[in-house]
């Protein structure tokens, strides 16, 4: 099965502030990746598709990069809405794999 | 509406089987595959099966091949997950979610999930 390591597990931010979470494939997976940002109590929420497609409503500051093994979700301008756990997912293959999440706080 | 909306969940011993479904809406279902992904508390998010529109072919992860079967009737709009010597370590909140092919295979739209509890 593919590994997705993802770092870090956790970061501390405040509004305003630029965030960056990686996303690293244990074998090529061409753009197969989405990126999902998930809230206590929730539903998980797809926000980037195709590694840098963001999907539709979710606001331009979210922003997503990369190709073959190693991925970026970047959020430009931290929000109050935007504390959360992210996952990378990889969708080129069977078993799926997420990442093992990043927690942002204040 | 657009929703998936998931049932069957509850407290079960060790080694019994228990049934959860997964019902959608205001979608076309059966153009789609479908997922269940499971998340155990405190825990980070782990996809557990998968399978096509057609129910041509279906996965799993290691950690359930062999005991858990996902199947789906279209006619019905409904997903289901037959789970058979339940472990505690199943123990998590069950979703399902939508493969969308054009959006890249992506999950974008989730139930809110149905507890699973295995416990003597």
């Amino acid at each position: 099965a593919i590994q997705m390591t993802q770092s870090p597990s956790s970061l501390s931010a405040s509004v305003g502030d630029r965030v960056t979470i990686t996303c690293r494939a244990s074998q090529g997976i061409r753009n197969d990746l989405g990126w999902y940002q998930q809230k206590p109590g929730k539903a998980p929420k797809l926000l980037i598709y195709a590694a840098s497609s963001l999907h539709s409503g979710v606001p331009p500051r979210f922003s997503g990069s990369g190709s073959g093994t190693d991925f970026t979700l970047t959020i430009s301008s931290l929000q109050a809405e935007d504390f959360a756990t992210y996952y990378c997912l990889q969708d080129y293959t069977y078993p799926r794999t997420f990442g093992q999440g990043t927690k942002v706080e204040i | 509406e657009v929703q998936l909306v998931e049932s069957g969940g509850g407290l079960v011993q060790p080694g019994r089987s228990l049934r959860l479904s997964c019902e959608a809406s205001g979608f076309i279902f059966d153009d789609d595959a479908m997922e269940w992904v499971r998340q155990a508390p405190g825990k980070g998010l782990e996809w557990v099966s998968g399978i096509s529109w057609n129910r041509g072919s279906t996965a799993y992860a290691d950690s359930v091949k062999g005991r858990f079967t996902i199947s789906r009737d279209n006619a019905k709009n409904s997903l289901y997950l037959q789970m058979n010597s339940l472990r505690p370590e199943d123990t998590a909140l069950y979703y399902c979610a939508r493969q969308h092919k054009v959006l890249h295979d992506a999950f974008d739209i989730w139930g809110q999930g149905t507890m699973v509890t295995v416990s003597s």
